[in-house]
């Protein structure tokens, strides 16, 4: 296991359509994050997991999106009824309790909407 | 929403010269952190500062902290090609997640 693994790395969807994308963090690690990234910004937090507990949500993520992360190992971050907005890269990051927030990132999903 | 400001957003400088680049944020942390992302591509994990620590050394990166200010500094000395990259700092608020801020955008020219 070399490091946090995003599947698919990039998509592109007519808009109306759903999408999910999968992320499988570093095998020990418990705790799983969901960010979203836009061309010339930092990436933004959406939600993140504590094993397979979805601890806290931003209100950036609208009820289109749902996350799972059903075994506390691989998660999915669903999008429903895609929208031109939610063109972004959407990147998966885990970490370890006990090792504080430093964060190991996957090579993100990039999703275009047409 | 952002919490971290860098400075400047774009850097140029030649092969071999030192890049520094700042980083302001809003309300008090529990630690900072560097990161380096390569164009269209993850991000990867430089250095961590405690709020307790004023400057952390990494090979040719270093960080100080002004938590008085409530900024950050990255030096990276003896820059090369491969130092490319958009760099942002990212702070823990003690909530258990990072908020980035925009990034700064550093191309060595060699």
């Amino acid at each position: 296991d070399t490091g946090v693994s995003q599947d698919p790395r990039h998509k592109i969807t007519k808009r109306g359509q759903n999408v999910t994308f999968r992320c499988d963090p570093i095998s020990e690690h418990n705790r799983l994050y969901w960010y979203r990234q836009t061309l010339g910004q930092g990436p933004e937090f959406l939600t993140y997991f504590q094993n397979e507990a979805q601890l806290e949500k931003s209100r950036l993520l609208s009820d289109r999106f749902s996350a799972e992360r059903p075994k506390g190992s691989f998660s999915t971050l669903e999008i429903q009824r895609t929208e031109q907005g939610d063109s972004a890269m959407y990147l998966c990051a885990s970490s370890l309790v006990g090792r504080g927030t430093e964060a190991f990132f996957g090579q993100g999903t990039r999703l275009t909407v047409v | 929403s952002q919490q971290g400001e860098e400075d400047p957003q774009a850097l140029s400088i030649q092969e071999g010269e030192n890049a520094t680049m700042n980083c302001s944020y809003k309300t008090s942390i529990n630690n900072l952190q560097w990161y380096r992302q390569n164009s269209g591509r993850g991000l990867v994990h430089l250095i961590l500062i405690r709020s307790n620590e004023r400057e952390k050394h990494s090979g040719r990166l270093r960080v100080t902290l002004d938590t008085s200010k409530k900024s950050s500094s990255l030096l990276i000395t003896a820059s090369r090609a491969a130092d490319t990259a958009s760099y942002f700092c990212a702070t823990d608020l003690g909530d258990q997640k990072l908020t980035f801020g925009t990034g700064t955008r550093l191309t060595i020219i060699p």
